[in-house]
Formats: structure tokens, sequence, C-alpha cells
């Protein structure tokens, strides 16, 4: 019954490769979010999603893309993989108000060889 | 430019001694706020929200417009506090929510 959840957990590759990390949702949220957690645990909003249109793209590389097959999914591929995109990536979910708070999936530790 | 503002990056204090985790925000508007907790390689956990007024785990937030501070706070810190503490705000329905740099509270036997 979890509320969000990705996949994999872990993810060690090396550098050059192509991944992608899923994420889907339960709890019928319009909204759904990348973050990444660098080392210094600092969080930065990467994408946003509302129902399966895209509304937020910071600066992040071309060779991240993200994909929204439905509102309840969000998946995050990622080309040619350098050391620099190590990190732990969080997938989120939200209604769409102001008030309503983000649920955060567990994460997926990227390392990047 | 809006702007969150957590000026510690660690906390250490003894079991019992109160606490106090500072964060101030430059936004345009009302934002709405937040702080989240994350526990040693957990995923980020809602602690509480401005709008819902209520005391989590012992701590409270106090929105203060014209400091725009939301400073949180709890009387005795326990050992299980221990953990990395974001603040957030946000400025409007579908926005990001933008968390601070966050700040280690570690709390000692």
């Amino acid at each position: 019954d979890t509320a969000v959840s990705q996949t994999p957990k872990y993810l060690v590759t090396q550098m050059g490769n192509d991944k992608s990390i899923k994420c889907e949702q339960n709890l019928g949220h319009d909204t759904m979010y990348w973050y990444k957690q660098d080392s210094k645990k600092f969080l930065k909003i990467m994408f946003s999603y509302n129902n399966k249109e895209l509304i937020i793209n910071e600066t992040v590389p071309n060779r991240f893309s993200p994909k929204s097959p439905d509102k309840a999914h969000l998946n995050l591929h990622i080309n040619s993989l350098e050391l620099g995109d190590s990190a732990v990536y969080f997938c989120a979910s939200s209604q769409g108000s102001k008030d309503s708070p983000l649920h955060f999936g567990n994460g997926t530790r990227l390392t990047v060889t | 430019a809006q702007r969150v503002t957590q000026p510690e990056k660690l906390l250490s204090v003894f079991k019992g001694a109160p606490v106090e985790l500072k964060c101030n925000y430059s936004y345009s508007g009302s934002p709405e706020l937040f702080w989240y907790v994350q526990y040693s390689r957990q995923r980020l956990q809602l602690l509480l929200r401005h709008i819902s007024r209520e005391s989590i785990k012992g701590f409270t937030a106090d929105l203060n417009k014209g400091e725009t501070s939301f400073h949180l706070k709890k009387p005795f810190a326990q050992e299980e506090d221990s953990a990395m503490y974001y603040c957030a705000p946000r400025a409007g329905a579908n926005s990001k929510l933008t968390f601070g740099k966050g700040i280690t509270l570690s709390v000692r036997p």
C-alpha cells in the first residue's frame, strides 16, 4: 500500500550509459515531481508534471527526459550518464493546491562510476 | 527573488534541551510554509505545515510575517529527533516546493 514508490532503490552504472528510474503513486494526486539530492543533501526540483503535462522544468541538462504516461506515473530517463549525476533522486506527488504537502518516495541512489 | 534561508548547518544539543531551527523566507505574496524531516537514509516526510497550526512529535512552528520567519521549535529534544530538517515555502498552486539547504539536528544522550 506504498503511496509513492520508485524503482530501483539503488542503481550503479558506468559513465556513458542510459538508465531509467520509475515512479508510481496511488494517492490520486494530479501533480508529480522529480527532485535531486546531492552529496551535500541539497534538494533541488528538476521537473513537475500536472495531469501528464510538464509544468516545471528547471535548468536540467537535456540528457534528462521525464515521461508521464498517465497521471499516476512519472519516469525519469537519463542519457549518457556522467559522474556528476551521482545523487539520490526523489519522486514526489501532491494535489495541486498551495497548501497540499508533497509525498515523497524512498529515493533512488544513483552511482555513476 | 524568491529565497529560503536556513542559516545554520548543524545544531547539536543534549537530550532534554530546547531546540529552535531557524528558517527565513523572502517571497512575494503569502506562501504556504512546510517543515520536512529526513531520518538517516530515509525519504523526506512532512513534519508540519503552517496552515494546520498543529504540533507534531512535540514540534511547533509559528509563522511570523513581519520577520518572514517560520522557525521550528521543540521544548525538550529527544534522541530520536536526530535528523535533517528542511524548511520549504510554496508560492502557489502547482508551484514547486523550494527547499532550504537543511539543518542537521543531533541530539546527544
